[in-house]
């Protein structure tokens, strides 16, 4: 139990383009979302929250304009990079957690090449 | 400021040996700790997690100790297993909210 799946797993992209990728959880519902951001080497780094149904609480100096979190559904959640630049190659992984719970479970992630 | 640290960038380990991976942690208010596993280009997996009121948990080969005074954390896996190589991410919480990573431990365990 308690699979998250993410859509694409890579995705490769001219600079300007905006990139969407969607988060799941397949088999509970996740009353919150997060979504994680990897650079080679380094420590996942929160990129903000979403909560079911409200707005994204973004962390600090990440831009809400440039990373677009839609919490649509209890199972669903996108991440979508606006004109995409080559700064913004990452790998980017969401996790979701069910209420009650202070685990998370995570995505394969999304490797993400802008060019 | 980095609330949750792994001093070791990595460990090298002799197969059949224990690993013993660190990590340090600065806000007395977290009440949750977790380990997760990780290949790359893959997401974290979850190993094994303690609550702030408990100072072990055992998880077949993986336990988890916790010294509350010292804010220190450690995951001891023994026997250690080629197939436990993977990147170690040691996180904290703080009633239930959002995980603070450390920065990660490589383990590489020889045959």
């Amino acid at each position: 139990g308690a699979v998250v799946s993410q859509h694409p797993s890579r995705v490769i992209c001219k600079s300007g383009t905006s990139v969407k990728i969607e988060c799941r959880s397949l088999d509970f519902q996740a009353t919150t979302m997060f979504w994680y951001r990897q650079f080679p080497k380094q420590s996942l780094m929160l990129m903000a929250t979403s909560n079911e149904g409200s707005k994204a609480t973004y962390e600090q100096g990440v831009e809400k304009d440039k990373f677009l979190i839609n919490h649509a559904s209890l199972t669903l959640s996108t991440l979508t990079v606006a004109s995409a630049h080559p700064e913004d190659s990452s790998f980017y992984i969401c996790s979701a957690r069910y209420r009650g719970s202070n685990e998370q479970f995570f995505g394969p992630g999304t490797r993400l090449t802008v060019l | 400021d980095q609330q949750v640290k792994q001093n070791s960038p990595s460990l090298s380990v002799q197969e059949g040996r224990i690993s013993i991976l660190n990590c340090d942690y600065t806000n007395s208010m977290f009440d949750y700790f977790l380990w997760y596993k990780k290949y790359p280009a893959e997401g974290p997996t979850f190993l094994i997690s303690i609550s702030s009121i408990k100072d072990k948990n055992e998880d077949g080969r993986f336990t988890v100790f916790l010294n509350k005074s010292a804010k220190h954390l450690s995951l001891h896996i023994v026997p250690s297993q080629p197939g436990d190589s993977a990147v170690y991410f040691c996180a904290a919480s703080n009633a239930g909210n959002m995980l603070t990573f450390g920065g990660g431990t490589r383990l590489m365990v020889k045959p």
